[in-house]
């Protein structure tokens, strides 16, 4: 098993362009969730999902959205970025709902918005 | 106030010494977790509690669920536990809140 995979690892835009991060799992875990982390701040949640088809906003959900057509991606779009959204990113999933079981992290992305 | 409180932010002792990390919550939870971030970026959950105590290893994870408080051990630390060890909590609607993260230097 690959576990959690994330694309791309690094990432520089200037304000306004769009992109999307990649998320993938290959352990059929339901929950998957993305969080983003900055310095003195933790790791704060940005988008959740129990399942496909079902997605629901986190802690900082604002400008950013999420789709999860199969079981398996739950790709992060950012429709235009800006440089407070500058921070590394992390996808995670756990199986089968994130209440009481362990998570498993993708390795990161990290993100720069000129 | 965060929903989630972790003391000490940071920690510096020497190998060999016994650690402890505390983490306080204030709201109903379903599990708590344990990670350990390593200095190149990487997650890894070390343990998921709902309740008692879990062992691996050097490492002791316990919990107070009336007291809503948990803590991690680690017994004769070595250089290579040094990391940021981040503790979580599993809320009733879905979404897990972390903590800001404990900050452990082990020195040789």
């Amino acid at each position: 098993n690959a576990g959690v995979t994330q694309t791309p690892k690094f990432q520089v835009l200037k304000t306004g362009q769009s992109m999307t991060l990649q998320c993938a799992q290959d352990m059929n875990h339901e929950y998957m969730s993305w969080y983003r982390q900055d310095p003195g701040m933790g790791l704060r949640l940005i988008h959740y999902s129990v399942g496909a088809g079902i997605t629901d906003q986190g802690e900082v959900p604002n400008g950013y959205n999420v789709s999860r057509s199969t079981t398996e991606d739950f790709p992060l779009r950012l429709l235009s970025a800006a440089p407070s959204q500058t921070s590394v990113y992390f996808c995670a999933s756990s199986d089968p709902r994130g209440l009481g079981e362990t998570q498993y992290f993708g390795p990161g992305t990290r993100l720069l918005v000129l | 106030k965060n929903e989630v409180e972790q003391s000490p932010q940071n920690l510096t002792a020497q190998e060999g010494e016994f650690i402890t990390i505390n983490c306080s919550y204030s709201v109903g939870i379903s599990a708590l977790h344990w990670l350990q971030q390593h200095p190149g970026g990487g997650i890894v959950s070390l343990f998921m509690l709902s309740s008692g105590k879990k062992k691996h290893g050097r490492l002791i994870a316990t919990i107070n669920i009336q007291e809503k408080h948990s803590s991690l051990h680690i017994t004769a630390s070595h250089p290579r536990d040094s990391a940021v060890y981040i503790c979580a909590v599993s809320r009733a609607d879905d979404k897990i809140i972390f903590g800001k993260g404990t900050r452990l230097h082990i020195l040789p």
